[in-house]
């Protein structure tokens, strides 16, 4: 199975900061990865597919990068709505796989 | 708009079994790739089973495989989980999910709870 993991388990921001989280995969996937995020309490929200393509309706603060084994989720300057647990996902070959999960926290 | 609302939680006990249901609208279902996601309490997500649009394969997680059985009735748009020989470890919160290349969940999800 593909392992993925997530840099930072955690980090703690400030509203219009620019954050980075990595996601890097045990083997190559092109360009097969979802990112996530997740409140409290719901399900989480489907963002990034294909490594790259945003979601219609997700804002344009977020984007994702990166092919093979190493991707980065980036939101630009981060609004109050943006403090969550976000998930990197890999879709190249069953089983899916989930990332550990990195928690936005406020600083 | 997508619509999936998960039914079919409960409480069961060790070895016990429940079957889940998934409507699905807002989408051609018979087109789609489904999946099914599970939460346990204060941890991560699991990918946990996916079938292909026309039921034609199926694919699980280790963790389930040979107990849990994912099927569809495009007819209905419907998609169901039955989970056989349920453990405690089966314990979570299940989404079903849309999808190839990703899962896009949209509902409330189903609270399954495996206890004696």
């Amino acid at each position: 199975d593909i392992q993925m993991t997530q840099s930072p388990s955690s980090v703690a921001a400030s509203v219009g900061d620019r954050v980075i989280i990595t996601c890097r995969a045990s083997q190559g996937i092109s360009s097969w990865l979802a990112w996530y995020q997740q409140k409290p309490g719901k399900a989480p929200k489907l963002l990034i597919f294909a490594a790259s393509i945003l979601l219609s309706g997700v804002p344009s603060r977020f984007s994702g990068s990166g092919f093979g084994t190493d991707f980065t989720l980036t939101i630009s300057s981060l609004q109050p709505e943006d403090f969550a647990t976000y998930y990197c996902q890999q879709a190249d070959s069953f089983p899916y796989t989930f990332g550990q999960g990195t928690k936005l926290e406020i600083k | 708009q997508v619509q999936l609302v998960e039914s079919g939680g409960g409480v069961v006990q060790p070895g016990g079994s429940l079957r889940l249901s998934c409507a699905a609208s807002g989408f051609t279902f018979s087109a789609s790739g489904m999946h099914w996601v599970r939460q346990a309490p204060g941890k991560g997500l699991e990918w946990v089973a996916f079938i292909r649009f026309d039921g034609s394969n199926e694919y699980y997680a280790d963790s389930v495989k040979g107990r849990f059985t994912i099927s569809r009735d495009n007819s209905n748009n419907t998609l169901y989980f039955q989970m056989n020989s349920l453990r405690p470890e089966d314990t979570a919160v299940y989404w079903c999910a849309r999808g190839d290349g990703y899962n896009e969940m949209g509902g409330q999800g189903t609270l399954v709870t495996v206890s004696s």
